[in-house]
């Protein structure tokens, strides 16, 4: 079975330190990993993902990811936080043989401070 | 504005009564699918189309709940006799194969109130 863990439901950062949200994530085949950001009252927004190439993906807005599959993790990260950057962060796995439906991990909620 | 769009954006109903969403996904996109997310919870899959066919369904999806993608444009959720615990943010994505594998694109949902 495929599943998440976000390891943090909250993760409060001061403006221009770093960023770490934590993943976890189990599946029986090659998974394919994302996240996500959700801004209030905004939809969904791909962040980055990883589909089995290289294990350190660049995404948008200065956030990177690294696939390990020794660790079974996915973490994500941000040299330098910005104001903007407080939303819900979602870590999400897919697999192909499960049309491609994704399973979302319950969220970080990252709180950004002057 | 070529994004995947949803109506309504707000949905205030009575318990009891039968409410429907529409969801229009990117044009050329032939996958479709519908999520549903409850506060303080990332969204949880209902099911997927690809073209009309339907092709999964999630146990989450009880007998009140129908969906249809009649030509394999547009999709609606229908629920009915509803109940307070389908309060919730009713989501649409779409995504193509293969060249953008995995990739799905979110509406901004459909926010369900049942009183």
């Amino acid at each position: 079975a495929q599943s998440v863990t976000q390891l943090d439901s909250h993760v409060s950062v001061s403006e221009g330190t770093p960023v770490l949200l934590r993943c976890n994530y189990s599946s029986s085949y090659s998974p394919s990993l994302f996240w996500y950001v959700q801004h209030p009252n905004k939809g969904l927004q791909l962040l980055l993902k990883y589909t089995s190439a290289a294990t350190l993906v660049k995404g948008i807005n200065g956030f990177e990811a690294e696939f390990k599959k020794s660790e079974t993790s996915f973490h994500l990260t941000k040299p330098s936080a910005h104001m903007s950057d407080a939303a819900e962060y979602f870590c999400v796995v897919s697999f192909s043989g499960g049309y491609n439906k994704l399973i979302f991990g319950a969220g970080t909620r990252l709180a950004v401070h002057p | 504005d070529t994004g995947v769009s949803q109506d309504p954006r707000h949905k205030i109903t009575k318990r009891g009564q039968n409410v429907t969403f529409r969801c229009d996904p990117i044009s050329e996109h032939n996958r479709l699918y519908w999520y549903r997310q409850t506060l303080g919870q990332g969204p949880e899959f209902l099911t997927y189309f690809q073209n009309e066919a339907q092709l999964e369904k999630s146990r989450l999806l009880s007998d009140r709940f129908s969906a249809e993608r009649p030509k394999g444009s547009f999709s609606t959720l229908e629920i009915q006799r509803t109940e307070q615990g389908d309060s919730a943010m009713y989501l649409c994505a779409s995504s193509s194969t293969p060249t953008e594998r995995y990739e799905q694109y979110f509406g901004p949902g459909t926010r369900l109130t049942v009183t």
